[in-house]
């Protein structure tokens, strides 16, 4: 299964809302992720099984969607928020991992 | 909290044996509910799943890398390892040790990544 996020960039000023999005190439099980990394960092998983923030995530990030499009919305931007955002997929019955090819998040 | 530190030589000559160890604090790896993984990241692009292994011995691995990759615990120590061998300048990149508990699909605790160049 290939993951395809857009856009590549996107440049946003603080306050708005980030809508980030990953299209899978075949529909896909609930297993959907989301992560942000920085530059210099490790990336951080954001989002678990669509819409399941992690620990410690702020409200502001939510996951959506379902069959082969997924959506990762930031509200209220902050200039900390600039990185670049992955989502990831584990099909229902296999145990592989695949990862977009990310969206980088400028905030101006 | 778990915290995990990757560990390993920085440069390996090509066709040679990539070692990697990943120590893991703050929580046993020995507990049921660990899956220890690895994932790497080419200079400048995006993530790519290595594989992980579990406790009892099972191991998964990414098809394109199976033949080559190895993935090991070391419970006594709460280490565990990575062997990649036959390795080329494609296999240059950040490689991240990261755990992923076994309720969830992703991969929760990370460690800060490690850079390992092939070149002779």
């Amino acid at each position: 299964i290939v993951l395809t996020q857009s856009p590549a960039t996107l440049s946003l000023s603080p306050g708005e809302r980030a809508t980030l999005s990953c299209r899978a190439s075949q529909s896909v099980s609930k297993f959907i992720a989301w992560y942000q990394q920085k530059p210099g960092q490790a990336p951080r998983l954001l989002i678990y099984e669509i819409s399941n923030r992690a620990t410690g995530v702020p409200a502001r990030f939510g996951g959506s969607g379902s069959g082969t499009d997924f959506t990762l919305t930031i509200d209220s931007l902050e200039p900390e928020d600039s990185a670049v955002y992955y989502c990831q997929q584990r099909a229902s019955r296999s145990p592989e991992y695949t990862f977009g090819q990310g969206t980088k998040l400028e905030i101006k | 909290q778990m915290q995990l530190h990757e560990s390993g030589a920085g440069l390996v000559g090509p066709s040679q044996t990539l070692s990697l160890t990943c120590t893991v604090s703050g929580d046993s790896i020995s507990s049921g509910a660990y899956y220890w993984g690895w994932i790497r990241q080419h200079p400048g692009t995006g993530l790519e799943w290595i594989g992980y292994a579990y406790r009892t011995g099972d191991t998964f691995y990414n098809p394109s890398l199976n033949s080559r990759v190895t993935i090991l615990g070391d419970t006594s120590k709460n280490q565990y390892s990575l062997r990649l061998n036959s390795v080329t300048a494609a296999d240059t990149a950040v490689y991240y040790c990261a755990v992923k508990r076994g309720v969830m699909a992703a991969f929760e605790y990370w460690g800060l990544g490690t850079l390992v160049t092939v070149s002779s």
